[in-house]
């Protein structure tokens, strides 16, 4: 089974403050690791995503994310957030040889001025 | 050209009516999906198919049926419409089964009075 833990349901955080948004995943096969941004009544665009290579992601809109797999966790990182990244953070997984995402329950980042 | 669609995008109708939502990609990908997002922003599986056929069936109440008629197509129809069906249903595609990262649409708010 694959699934995915956001400890976080909110984030609220100041303009051009840094944020890191948390995700663990648990996993006994290797994995494939995503980030996802949704704005309000929209649909789901990924941000960036970890399928090998360099632990280091880097993805749109200034965001990256590290894979580390002693701790299972793939947290979302941005240096200085703006207002227009007020939105809802989703962490994905899949396990080789698995077809779908599974989604954790979401992070609300809440950027005020 | 948008690359996931969904109709309609907004649907408003009384428990027990039977209705359809309807997604097409133009991607070129072989495997679709259909995820519902509940109230709490909570995404789940309901289906995914490749090139047509279906793989996964996610212990969803045979009220919903999908189908669909060619690899860029993917229906939804879900019968007798109950309240708890309130959710946003969003369609997905990838390249192939456990390919990649997902394509998603911009999602259907479907709303059962």
């Amino acid at each position: 089974a694959q699934s995915v833990t956001q400890l976080d349901s909110q984030v609220p955080v100041f303009e051009e403050a840094p944020v890191e948004l948390r995700c663990n995943y648990s996993s006994s096969v290797s994995v494939y690791l995503f980030w996802y941004v949704q704005y309000p009544n929209q649909g789901l665009q990924l941000l960036l995503k970890y399928l090998s290579g360099s632990t280091l992601v880097k993805g749109i809109n200034g965001f990256e994310a590290e894979f580390n797999k002693s701790q299972t966790s793939f947290h979302l990182r941005k240096p200085s957030v703006h207002i227009s990244d007020t939105a809802e953070y989703f962490c994905a997984v899949r396990n080789s040889g698995y077809s779908t995402l599974t989604f954790g329950k979401g992070t609300m980042l809440l950027v005020s001025p | 050209d948008t690359a996931v669609s969904q109709t309609p995008k907004y649907l408003v109708t009384q428990m027990g009516n039977d209705k359809s939502i309807k997604c097409e990609q133009n991607l070129g990908h072989d495997t679709m999906y259909w995820y519902k997002q509940d109230s709490k922003k909570f995404l789940k599986i309901m289906f995914s198919y490749n090139n047509k056929e279906l793989i996964i069936n996610e212990t969803v109440p045979n009220r919903f049926s999908p189908k669909s008629p060619d690899k860029a197509h993917l229906n939804l129809h879900i019968n007798s419409l109950e309240l708890g069906d309130s959710a946003v249903y969003f369609c997905a595609s990838s390249p192939r089964q456990g390919i990649g990262e997902l394509f998603f649409g911009e999602g259907s708010r479907l709303t059962v009075l």
